[in-house]
């Protein structure tokens, strides 16, 4: 059984980072896409990006290249995502969620529990 | 603002059967047999329930169906149950630089 778990609710001041860890079990770790969702409150979810097999390289939407970092540590079937320069438009929930093989990348079918990120003075 | 658009909400009785749109353009739901479904309770993360426009994942409920025609994906839920209440959201690849899309999500409710 596949099981995504991630780090704990993080309370954060505006301008710093946040560092979200996912750690994989019960599954391959490195033939799937691992992928990073964020809900704020009321609001349909918004993809990231992530570390996908299929393009050989993470991907992201413009908007965020200059402020997030997807890492992987295979030793521990974990995968990270940091967010800089945070601001409070940036509290949300973050999932990390895993994709299918090969093109079926952005089908999401594991997801972690998320983890509530606050940015706040 | 979410990019694909679905109706805020829809309602239906038990023993119905509802349908939830999801529209854009054909750069995303209208270009590719790419458009998913997930349902999400409050509280929870995300479950898929469609993939591909009409596949279902091992253990989704044969009452979930899929499909699309032009630029518009369709979610039918048959013989509601009252369990079914939850939010909706499509999602589509898309061949923007935002390479996945989703909805703003359908709040369905069980009368």
């Amino acid at each position: 059984q596949v099981q995504l778990v991630q780090s704990g609710d993080e309370v954060k001041k505006p301008g710093s980072s946040v560092k979200v860890s996912c750690t994989v079990s019960g599954g391959s770790f490195s033939s799937f896409a691992l992928n990073w969702v964020r809900q704020a409150p009321g609001q349909g979810p918004e993809w990231m990006g992530g570390i996908i097999p299929f393009f050989g390289s993470p991907k992201f939407p413009q908007r965020f290249q200059d402020r997030v970092t997807f890492t992987t540590d295979e030793s521990t079937s974990t995968a990270y995502m940091e967010l800089r320069s945070l601001t409070p438009e940036d509290s949300a929930f973050y999932y990390c969620a895993r994709g299918g093989s090969g093109t079926f990348w952005h089908y999401f079918d594991y997801w972690g529990q998320g983890t509530r990120v606050t940015v706040s003075s | 603002q979410s990019a694909l658009t679905q109706p805020a909400s829809v309602s239906g009785s038990p023993g119905q059967s509802i349908t939830i749109s999801c529209t854009r353009t054909n750069s995303d739901v209208g270009g590719f047999n790419a458009v998913s479904w997930y349902q999400q309770v409050p509280g929870k993360a995300p479950k898929l329930l469609i993939y591909a426009v009409s596949s279902r994942p091992s253990g989704v409920s044969s009452r979930f169906s899929g499909s699309k025609s032009g630029n518009t994906a369709s979610l039918t839920i048959s013989g509601l149950q009252a369990e079914d209440e939850a939010t909706f959201y499509c999602s589509s690849y898309s061949n923007s630089d935002t390479l996945v899309l989703f909805g703003g999500g359908t709040w369905l409710t069980v009368l």
